[in-house]
């Protein structure tokens, strides 16, 4: 069974500091995907970023960046110089690679990051 | 670019009323899922359709049904609205093995 384990629940930080938000998962199958999303309070869920279970290049896109690990079933998204803007719900989630389409997203339970000015 | 539309965006009803929540997936996606998020919750996945065909099943009460059409425009059916139904409605579509990109989402409130 998939599941995906999101042990920060909170996490407050001064506006300009870095935050590394954790995800760790589970799955049997040897193929499939992570995906970021987002949700600020408006309710929007804002697809962030997806990585394919293939491929464990690090990424950094602006003042994001993404570090997946396979050795330790992990998917960890960092925020450099945050802003009050950031502050938001984060999802970590993973679906599985088939044919017909990919399996339905398991989510974790979200951290929600408080940005302070 | 274009984006995924739910209608309405809010729906108040009353308890043992009936909803219909509308999702218009992104042109030539071929998948749309449903999720339903409680309050404070993670997304849950209710039901999904593939090629206009039923593809995975979720935890959709009995109480609700779905389809998809020709047009490729997707229908929650929701009957007996019971208050724990009150929840934000989630319709997202994907071009098969990618992304899942979601609607705004439609609020719905069981009084």
């Amino acid at each position: 069974a998939q599941k995906v384990t999101q042990a920060q629940t909170e996490i407050s930080v001064v506006e300009k500091e870095d935050v590394t938000l954790d995800c760790v998962y589970e799955t049997r199958d040897t193929t499939y995907y992570l995906f970021w999303y987002k949700q600020p309070p408006s309710g929007e869920l804002v697809f962030l970023i997806r990585r394919n279970s293939f491929d464990e290049q690090n990424e950094i896109s602006g003042r994001y960046s993404w570090n997946f690990q396979k050795s330790t079933s992990s998917f960890n998204f960092t925020i450099t110089a945050s802003q009050v803007v950031d502050s938001a719900v984060y999802f970590c989630a993973l679906s599985e690679l088939r044919n017909s389409g990919n399996t339905p997203l398991v989510f974790g339970k979200g951290t929600r990051l408080s940005v302070i000015a | 670019a274009a984006g995924v539309i739910q209608s309405p965006r809010h729906l108040i009803k009353e308890k043992r009323e009936t909803a219909t929540l509308k999702c218009y997936p992104i042109p030539r996606h071929d998948t749309v899922y449903w999720y339903q998020q409680g309050p404070g919750q993670d997304p849950q996945f209710l039901i999904s359709f593939y090629e206009k065909m039923q593809s995975d099943k979720g935890s959709i009460p009995d109480r609700f049904s779905a389809q998809q059409f020709s047009d490729y425009h997707s229908e929650l059916n929701m009957s007996s609205l019971e208050l724990g139904d009150s929840a934000l409605y989630f319709c997202a579509s994907g071009p098969g093995q990618e992304t899942q990109y979601f609607g705004p989402g439609t609020r719905l409130l069981v009084l």
